[in-house]
Order: structure tokens, then C-alpha cells, then sequence
């Protein structure tokens, strides 16, 4: 069935230490990834995207790793600042009808930094 | 430029109830996706529209419905509220082109309390 799972429910990290969050998913046919940032209050917050013909993709202070054998998921941001301390989920891009598609969310990882 | 726009951001409604919420899309994304947000569930799809037409339906009752109009701009309409629809619904737009959809950008949400 549609699966997308974070293997850590919370993560708690010190300021400018490196922090990754795991995501796992179960469709093979998913050929588009992204990790959103939500803090309290807000919607999603777009961080990176990466498509299935690409294993890693950087952006500012953070790196999406994808492996597509083990179907596994990753986001690295580098010196993780207390700005970051939000919620990380990871969607996967599946499920396609008529040219579209919808994403399918992880449960979420709480990420806290510690100053 | 300017975000995806979601009104109002909070509602409060009555049981039997039904309530409409708008979503106006980052200008140029015709794609607008919308999704239901709770912490026992996590963040769900509804529905996709694109040009007018609904593409995509998530696993929701037929309570749920939404439309397109020809301005990208899209609404959703929940009749016969329950308590269980106390949520955060979220609206995505996206740019849709032959080979997928791409750019997911979420507005703030609306927040539907059902009491």
C-alpha cells in the first residue's frame, strides 16, 4: 500500500552540529521526492525536491540523498541552527491519473536544536 | 511574488454545518492540490485540480468536494460538518507539465475547528 515513513519521530541535535533525517518509502514507481519544513502555525515549507534520475541534490546548508535500491530517503542540513528546529516531512510524488499526481506525506520528524 | 493564498485562516462551525475555504495559486500554477492535515492522520490528499477539472481524489467522503474556476483560483466545500473535520486544510499549487507535477508550494492553511 502508500507508504512513506520516517524512521525517528524526534530529533534533538546541538546548534551548528549536522543533523539527517531519514524517511523510507514503498512505492517503487515514485519518480519525485521533496522534504518540506513546517513550523507551528504555518503551512509546509518547500526545502528540496529531487527526481528518482538523480541521487543527491544539494541546496543551502542541506542534501538530499535518494537510494533507490533500499528505497530510502534522506535530508543532511549542515550547521543546524535554532531556526531550524521544526517539523521535516518527506512526500512522495505518486500516484499518477490523467497526468496528475499527489503527494503522499511521511509522518513527520521533529527536529529540535538545542542553542 | 506573492504565495499561495489561503482564506480565512481560521473558522469555527457548528455541527451539520457546511463551509467553503479559497485558495488563490502562486500566479502561473494551474495545479491546485488540497490537503487535510490532523495529528492522528498527518497530512492527507483531498483533491487536484487542473484547468477546471478535478484530476486526482484522495480517499475522503462525498462531503468533501471542491472547483476550479478559470483563474486557477479553487475552493473547497465540506456540507454536513462533522467533529472529526477539525483540521488544517491546506492548499498546494503546482506547475504541471507533460512529464508531472512540480513545485508544490503550500499556503498557510485554514484552520476549521468543528464543535
Amino acid at each position: 500500500g502508500e507508504s512513506v515513513g520516517l524512521h525517528l519521530p524526534t530529533l534533538s541535535v546541538q546548534e551548528g552540529d549536522n543533523s539527517i533525517i531519514n524517511c523510507a518509502y514503498s512505492n517503487s514507481a515514485s519518480d519525485y521526492f521533496i522534504w518540506y519544513k513546517q513550523e507551528s502555525g504555518k503551512g509546509p515549507q518547500f526545502i528540496i525536491d529531487i527526481r528518482s534520475n538523480m541521487d543527491k541534490r544539494q541546496g543551502q546548508r542541506v542534501t538530499v540523498l535518494l537510494n533507490k535500491t533500499v528505497k530510502h530517503l534522506s535530508l543532511q542540513i549542515a550547521a543546524t541552527q535554532p531556526g531550524d528546529s521544526a517539523v521535516y516531512f518527506c512526500a512522495e510524488n505518486m500516484d499518477r491519473q490523467g497526468g496528475s499526481e499527489k503527494l503522499v506525506f511521511g509522518k513527520g520528524t521533529k527536529l529540535t536544536v538545542n542553542p | 511574488k506573492a504565495g499561495v493564498t489561503q482564506t480565512p485562516r481560521y473558522l469555527i462551525k457548528t455541527r451539520g454545518q457546511q463551509v467553503t475555504l479559497s485558495c488563490s495559486p502562486i500566479s502561473g500554477h494551474r495545479s491546485v492540490s488540497w490537503y487535510q492535515q490532523t495529528p492522528g492522520q498527518g497530512l492527507q490528499f483531498l483533491f487536484e485540480y487542473f484547468s477546471e477539472t478535478q484530476r486526482n481524489k484522495g480517499n475522503f467522503p462525498g462531503r468533501f468536494s471542491g472547483r476550479q474556476f478559470s483563474n486557477s483560483r479553487s475552493e473547497m466545500n465540506v456540507s454536513t460538518l462533522e467533529l472529526g473535520d477539525s483540521a488544517l486544510y491546506l492548499c498546494a499549487s503546482s506547475v504541471s507539465v507533460g512529464s508531472g507535477s512540480y513545485g508544490y508550494t503550500f499556503g498557510s492553511g485554514t484552520r476549521l475547528t468543528v464543535v
